[in-house]
């Protein structure tokens, strides 16, 4: 099946200053790749997500990459605030009747003020 | 984005009893809900995909009679923990799908704490 693995594990900024995530799949045939923030005590939010069709997307301070022939998707976030604060989650998923979802193992993003 | 509401937010109860937790897709029909299983500073195991009107499919470790899952509507999926005991005590989250095709998302509830004392 699917593994996804996550780094780093714990990341602090400067506010102000870019985070950058990573994730890398297994599975060739994965062609989703959403990515989630959780705050604490709460459900996990889509922020932005990616299809296997595309490089690169950008949504205001947030940006994910995608190199499928390297198998890996990265998560950057810009001009951090200290409530991006949170555990960010990569997932990962394929066609199919279900698509389930892979996830990570989670990053602590900790912005200081 | 489209929400997805749980019920209870939380709850606590005495270990033997049964809990049910609701999972509600507010705004679209969900075809394919999941039912995810989340411990203190760890991800998220999904436990099951529950489809609308037919038997839901567990992850393997998954205990099917102790995690009940009914998808009785498009818009209405439950979990329940029969017999819980400590080590069931978690953070339960569930997600669905928007719909059946290469463009459609998934969403979280908000979660429900369960406590088993």
């Amino acid at each position: 099946g699917e593994n996804v693995e996550q780094h780093p594990s714990t990341l602090s900024v400067q506010e102000g200053d870019s985070a950058v995530i990573k994730c890398t799949y297994s599975d060739s045939a994965s062609n989703y790749f959403p990515w989630y923030k959780q705050e604490l005590g709460k459900g996990p939010q889509l922020i932005i997500d990616i299809r296997s069709n595309v490089g690169e997307k950008k949504d205001q301070r947030i940006a994910v990459t995608l190199n499928k022939t390297a198998k890996h998707f990265s998560l950057h976030i810009t001009e951090t605030q200290p409530e991006d604060s949170a555990v960010y989650f990569c997932a990962a998923s394929k066609e199919g009747s279900a698509r389930q979802l892979t996830f990570g193992s989670g990053t602590q993003l900790t912005v200081l003020p | 984005g489209a929400v997805v509401s749980q019920h209870p937010s939380w709850v606590i109860c005495k270990s033997g009893t049964s809990v049910k937790i609701e999972c509600r897709s507010l705004d679209f029909q969900a075809t394919t809900m999941f039912w995810y299983r989340q411990f203190p500073k760890q991800s998220l195991m999904l436990m099951a995909t529950s489809n609308e009107g037919s038997k839901a499919t567990y992850e393997q470790g998954v205990e099917k009679d102790k995690f009940l899952i009914n998808h009785a509507s498009l818009t209405l999926s439950t979990l329940t923990v029969t017999s819980a005991h400590p080590e069931d005590s978690s953070f339960y989250i569930c997600s669905a799908r928007t719909g059946t095709g290469v463009l459609d998302e998934q969403f979280f509830g908000p979660g429900t704490r369960l406590t088993v004392l």
